[in-house]
C-alpha cells in the first residue's frame, strides 16, 4: 500500500488557469508537507501542516495556498500559475516534533505550464 | 541554506562498497544528519539517520565523526539501481525542516 499517495502525477495547463494537487498519506502521521523542486533540481520546502494547522510558511507566493481538512490530507491549490511554476511538487508526511523520525514523500506532481 | 557540502558526483563500481561522504561543520549537538536518495526525480527515499552514534540498517551504514562535522553513508554492495542522487541533511533543531542541498550524484556502473 501507498504510503503517501499524490494526484495527478501529471499536469499540463496553461498560464493564467486554477489548479489542484491532492496528496494523502496512511501512516498516521499528524504533519504533512510540500516541497517544490524546480528545473534545477533544487529541492525546497513550502509549507507544512499540523492537525490542520499550518507551521511552516516559506516565503511562497499568496497564489499557492495549502488547505488541510484532514490530518490524512493536504491539497495544494495555485492560482493564476505562471510559468515559473512549473516544477515537481513533493507531499511528505512525519510526526511534529519528533527529529529522530524521518519524512516520507510522495512520488511527485509533475507541473507544467504553457 | 543547506549546512552540508558534498561532492558533486561520484562512481562505484558494482558489487563494490559506495562511501559518499558528506561535511556538516556548523551542526549543533541536537541536531541530527539525515540521508535520503532521489532515484530519477522519483520522491526522496529515506534512508538512514544519526545523532551520534554510528548506525545501521538494511540499506546503508551511516558513520559520524566524534566532533560530528562530518560523516559518510557507506552502501556496502552497491548495484545498479543504487544509480541516484544522495543527499545528506541536518535537520534543523526544534523545526520539521529538511533543507536539501544539491547532493551527491552516484553512478555505479558495471
Amino acid at each position: 500500500d501507498t504510503a503517501v499517495s499524490q494526484t495527478p502525477k501529471y499536469l499540463v495547463t496553461q498560464m493564467g488557469n486554477d489548479k489542484s494537487i491532492k496528496c494523502e498519506q496512511n501512516l498516521g502521521h499528524d504533519t504533512m508537507y510540500w516541497y517544490k523542486q524546480d528545473s534545477k533540481k533544487f529541492l525546497k520546502i513550502m509549507f507544512s501542516y499540523n492537525n490542520k494547522e499550518l507551521i511552516i510558511n516559506e516565503t511562497v507566493p499568496n497564489r499557492f495556498s495549502p488547505k488541510s481538512p484532514d490530518k490524512a490530507h493536504l491539497n495544494l491549490h495555485i492560482n493564476s500559475l505562471e510559468l515559473g511554476d512549473s516544477a515537481v511538487y513533493f507531499c511528505a508526511s512525519s510526526n511534529q516534533g519528533v527529529p529522530s523520525q524521518p519524512q516520507h514523500f510522495g512520488d511527485g506532481t509533475r507541473l507544467s505550464i504553457l | 541554506d543547506a549546512k552540508t557540502t558534498q561532492p558533486t558526483s561520484m562512481d562505484c563500481a558494482e558489487g563494490r562498497a559506495a562511501n559518499l561522504p558528506c561535511n556538516h561543520s556548523t551542526i549543533s549537538g541536537n541536531e541530527y544528519v539525515y540521508w535520503y536518495r532521489q532515484i530519477h526525480s522519483q520522491g526522496p527515499q529515506y534512508i538512514i539517520h544519526g545523532l551520534k552514534n554510528n548506525e545501521t540498517n538494511e540499506m546503508a551504514s551511516l558513520i559520524i565523526t566524534e566532533d560530528r562535522k562530518s560523516s559518510t553513508l557507506i552502501l556496502p554492495h552497491a548495484t545498479l539501481r543504487d544509480t541516484a542522487v544522495y543527499y545528506c541533511i541536518v535537520r534543523v533543531y526544534n523545526t520539521d525542516k529538511l533543507i536539501f542541498g544539491t547532493g551527491t550524484r552516484l553512478q555505479v556502473f558495471p
